[in-house]
């Protein structure tokens, strides 16, 4: 079983949908962050929470560390959101970093 | 561009050998993660350096290691390299010892042939 699990593993979504993406740990998580990756392999860091919620444009993170959950929400979805979103975080003693297996989105014109 | 740079972008090479991967971090940040993603096993981590010392280390095998050298670039080095060392490698960096945004640079993807 896996530290961090996400869900859905794959998603497909017309442009313009609000789309949310789950990420469960099973582990004492000190600061949760959601990375995009592209195509092309590069990872690029969204956000990174340790409590509430935080907002950049379209995307919303929000954590609830007593339930040890996260999501990740796209408001009007647009074709360049397609790409693999990843949860992760170090441990809260700093000696290890768990990746979810990330989720896969599409997003059809 | 996030600031963090790799090098080489690509290599491939053989069985048995001995590769080096550099990463130089973010102007400033003192902490540098190795991870290594293959099509098998998604992302993992390797291994942290903080402002030159090993820090937390990860799914690292014996036969890798790393350093993180006085002007805060790291290196990972690979050796008696499999077939199943093949993936891409990523290193990224963050100010922080712990919680920190993590920025990454674009990867190395080793080819083991």
């Amino acid at each position: 079983k896996n530290e961090v699990e996400q869900s859905p593993q794959n998603l497909t979504a017309q442009e313009g949908e609000f789309i949310t993406i789950n990420c469960s740990y099973s582990v004492g998580i000190s600061a949760l962050h959601w990375l995009q990756q592209h195509p092309g392999g590069g990872i690029v860091s969204l956000f990174m929470l340790s409590s509430g919620k935080k907002k950049h444009g379209r995307l919303i993170a929000t954590i609830n560390i007593q339930e040890k959950h996260s999501s990740l929400h796209i408001t009007a979805s647009h074709p360049r959101d397609s790409a693999v979103y990843i949860c992760a975080g170090p441990t809260n003693t700093g000696n290890q970093f768990y990746f979810g297996t990330g989720t896969s989105l599409t997003v059809i014109p | 561009d996030s600031g963090v740079t790799q090098t080489p972008k690509h290599l491939i090479t053989a069985t048995g050998q001995r590769v080096t991967l550099r990463c130089s971090p973010r102007s400033g940040d003192l902490s540098v993660y190795w991870y290594q993603q293959s099509l098998d096993q998604g992302l993992q981590f390797l291994i942290q350096y903080y402002n030159g010392e090993e820090r937390a280390k990860g799914n690292i095998l014996e036969r890798f290691s790393a350093q993180q050298f006085p002007d805060l670039h790291s290196e990972l080095n690979l050796s008696s390299l499999e077939l199943g060392d093949s993936a891409l490698y990523f290193c990224a960096s963050s100010a922080r010892l712990t919680a920190g945004e993590l920025f990454f640079g674009e990867g190395s993807r080793l080819t083991v042939l």
